[in-house]
């Protein structure tokens, strides 16, 4: 069974700085998906961001990056230029390509300071 | 926007009774699911739903079982609540498909305390 590992419970940063969340996966699969998901103090969790295992370049979206490592099975990621907004929970989730259900980690809180 | 409603942001209830969640999903998607949600273990699948009528178990089922009689609604039912499963339970949707189509779209969660 595929597992999600991240390892940071909670993390800090600076408003304005860039911050990194750690992701770890485990797969015996080649091709499959992974996801950010932010889940705010409201609860609703909201899609920050994925990625397709077979395209080599990393995804981006605005303030948020990827950077995915399929050999070493590590997908971070990085937050630029930190607001007060970007405050939650986030969850690093894996799917096989061959199914629709997703794995989660166990979630990373995020606190920005100003 | 995709929309999903879950019936109550917080419920308590006690050992014992029957317990339902009801969760509406508004863009005819295909695939619903629920998720539990506790601190340090992140989410964990308790069952999904991928047509009407069709159910398969999570990672974690014991306990639990499901309804979808409506392409729309998937309802969570505790048979026999128990205090471990004090939790927040949240509901998923998506459509079958390729990673664009088929990002999982979330309700506000429920907040369950069973005493």
């Amino acid at each position: 069974a595929q597992t999600v590992t991240q390892s940071q419970p909670e993390m800090s940063v600076q408003e304005a700085e860039t911050v990194t969340l750690s992701c770890t996966y485990d797969t015996s699969e080649s091709d499959y998906y992974l996801f950010w998901y932010k889940q705010p103090p409201s609860r609703q969790m909201i899609l920050v961001i994925r990625q397709e295992a077979y395209k080599q370049q990393n995804a981006t979206e605005n303030r948020f990056s990827v950077n995915f490592q399929k050999a070493a099975k590590s997908f971070s990621l990085k937050i630029s230029d930190s607001q007060l907004g970007d405050a939650a929970m986030y969850f690093c989730a894996y799917r096989s390509a061959r199914g629709n259900k997703l794995v989660f980690g166990a979630g990373t809180i995020l606190r920005v300071k100003s | 926007d995709v929309k999903v409603t879950q019936s109550s942001r917080y419920l308590v209830k006690r050992t014992g009774e029957k317990v339902f969640l009801e969760c509406v999903q508004d863009m005819d998607h295909e695939n619903m699911f629920w998720y539990r949600q506790d601190p340090g273990l992140g989410l964990r699948l308790i069952y999904f739903s991928y047509d009407v009528k069709m159910k398969e178990k999570g990672d974690i089922p014991e306990g639990y079982s499901v309804s979808r009689e409506k392409k729309e609604r998937f309802s969570l039912i505790l048979e026999s609540a128990s205090t471990n499963q004090t939790s927040m339970y949240l509901c998923a949707s998506s459509q079958s498909g390729g990673i664009y189509n088929s990002p999982l779209h979330f309700g506000n969660g429920t907040r369950l305390t069973v005493t």
